[in-house]
């Protein structure tokens, strides 16, 4: 049973470019949160999806943006890269509505911005 | 808004020892989940235990347990017969029981060394 897989696991961008992170979610899994990591911090929430909908957002502006498909994967879109969007881009799935426990993470994708 | 606080940066402790890592939160609900995760170099953040704050007693999985205040809003973790495999970082995180509202806060993380 395949965990929460994360594409890229790094990748390098030049600042004012735009990028796409992915994540496919564990198998029974319909929701997917998205979190940064900057070094040395712990995750903060950046959405949400749920039934291909933004469901929750965090306080992040709307150079972020996200896109939930029909087969419950995701993505995250940055656009117009900062030095500061440089962390670790951690996925979240689970199940809307199941138990607590049914949270599991991706290993991530951690972005340079150069 | 909630808050979750760690205020240990970094711990360590000897191989088979015991050690207590410190978490405080604040929120004005009365029904939540509290969690303790681990991270580990591979990045992944894996679950080490979980409360739910209506439960009294205190969670335990293995050599894992937990001590929760809940008028104090404290939520400590305590590795029993630490092993080498513990060392990590540990992040204690709060999630909302209001639905739509589902969002984890984590606290800053506990760096945890194992001396063999």
């Amino acid at each position: 049973d395949a965990g929460v897989t994360q594409s890229p696991t790094h990748l390098i961008k030049t600042r004012g470019q735009q990028v796409t992170l992915r994540c496919s979610p564990k198998s029974g899994h319909d929701t997917v949160s998205w979190y940064q990591q900057a070094l040395g911090q712990g995750p903060q929430f950046i959405f949400q999806y749920y039934e291909e909908e933004e469901r929750q957002r965090g306080n992040f502006p709307d150079r972020f943006s996200g896109h939930q498909f029909p087969n419950y994967s995701s993505e995250l879109n940055v656009n117009a890269l900062l030095l500061g969007d440089s962390a670790l881009y951690l996925c979240a799935s689970s199940s809307l509505g199941r138990k607590i426990y049914g949270y599991t993470f991706g290993s991530g994708t951690r972005l340079t911005v150069v | 808004a909630q808050t979750v606080t760690q205020s240990q940066p970094e711990m360590s402790v000897q191989e088979a020892e015991t050690v207590t890592l410190s978490c405080t939160y604040d929120t004005s609900e009365s029904d939540y989940y509290l969690f303790w995760y681990k991270q580990p170099p591979s990045r992944q953040m894996i679950l080490v235990i979980r409360q739910e704050a209506y439960k009294q007693q205190n969670a335990t999985e293995n050599r894992f347990s937990v001590n929760f205040q809940k008028a104090a809003k404290s939520f400590s973790l305590k590795i029993s017969d630490s092993q080498l495999g513990d060392a990590a970082m540990y992040f204690c995180a709060y999630r909302s029981e209001i639905l739509g509202n589902e969002k984890l806060t984590f606290g800053t993380g506990t760096r945890l060394t194992i001396i063999p």
